[in-house]
């Protein structure tokens, strides 16, 4: 089946940079985006969502970038601190249905 | 709005045994998720719920595994004649109805097979 990808599987910053997580996907169907953030022992947590209406979506120091011709979506933190150290999960939504297919991860570790 | 809650957070069980989990998802939320988990993977579809109705099964749900939403609210998931490859974290999500909603976690239910 089509799964979400992700290029790199650890990133390391220094706090306070700028992170950005990539994820590419191969469902052209996919029309509903999420990022998810989950830390040791505890469930993902939703973080921002963007649909495949849009190319831009900013929250709390988070933008989601969606560029549908190549199939890529980012994420980007700005002034990266300790408490976003976590595991990072892009997960994809086909048209019409309500199952979310979600990549593997990358591991975001943040460093004093 | 107290969140999806789990129970229990740890199983620990032979081979062969039943097991069965609890999800109560927020409350105004009519949809519910079941997902498995494994160590360094993203979480795997099971099954979703729109109010007591299951809508959708995985292939990964076989025979052994059933899922339960009597009244609409909190859903059950009973995992029968336990294999060693059940072991794995498994998690429960919400949503309100509509598309494009985000699903919101709980924090699993992390199940280990003696």
């Amino acid at each position: 089946g089509e799964n979400v990808g992700l290029h790199l599987p650890t990133l390391s910053v220094q706090e306070g940079d700028n992170s950005i997580i990539n994820c590419a996907y191969s469902n052209s169907a996919s029309d509903y985006f999420i990022w998810y953030k989950q830390e040791s022992g505890k469930g993902p947590q939703f973080i921002i969502d963007i649909r495949s209406n849009m190319d831009k979506r900013q929250g709390q120091r988070v933008t989601v970038l969606l560029n549908k011709t190549v199939k890529h979506l980012s994420l980007q933190i700005a002034a990266t601190q300790p408490g976003d150290s976590a595991v990072y999960f892009c997960a994809e939504k086909e048209s019409g249905t309500y199952k979310y297919i979600f990549g593997t991860g990358t591991r975001l570790k943040v460093l004093a | 709005d107290t969140g999806v809650s789990q129970n229990p957070r740890h199983k620990i069980t032979k081979r062969g045994q039943n097991v069965t989990f609890r999800c109560d998802p927020i409350s105004e939320h009519n949809r519910l998720y079941w997902y498995r988990q494994t160590l360094g993977q993203g979480p795997e579809f099971l099954t979703y719920f729109q109010n007591e109705a299951q809508l959708e099964k995985s292939r990964l749900l076989s025979d052994r595994f059933s899922a339960e939403r009597p009244k609409g609210s909190f859903s059950t998931l009973e995992i029968q004649r336990t294999e060693q490859g059940d072991s794995a974290m498994y998690l429960c999500a919400s949503s309100l109805a509509g598309l494009d909603q985000p699903q919101h976690f709980g924090d699993g239910t992390r199940l280990s097979i003696l």
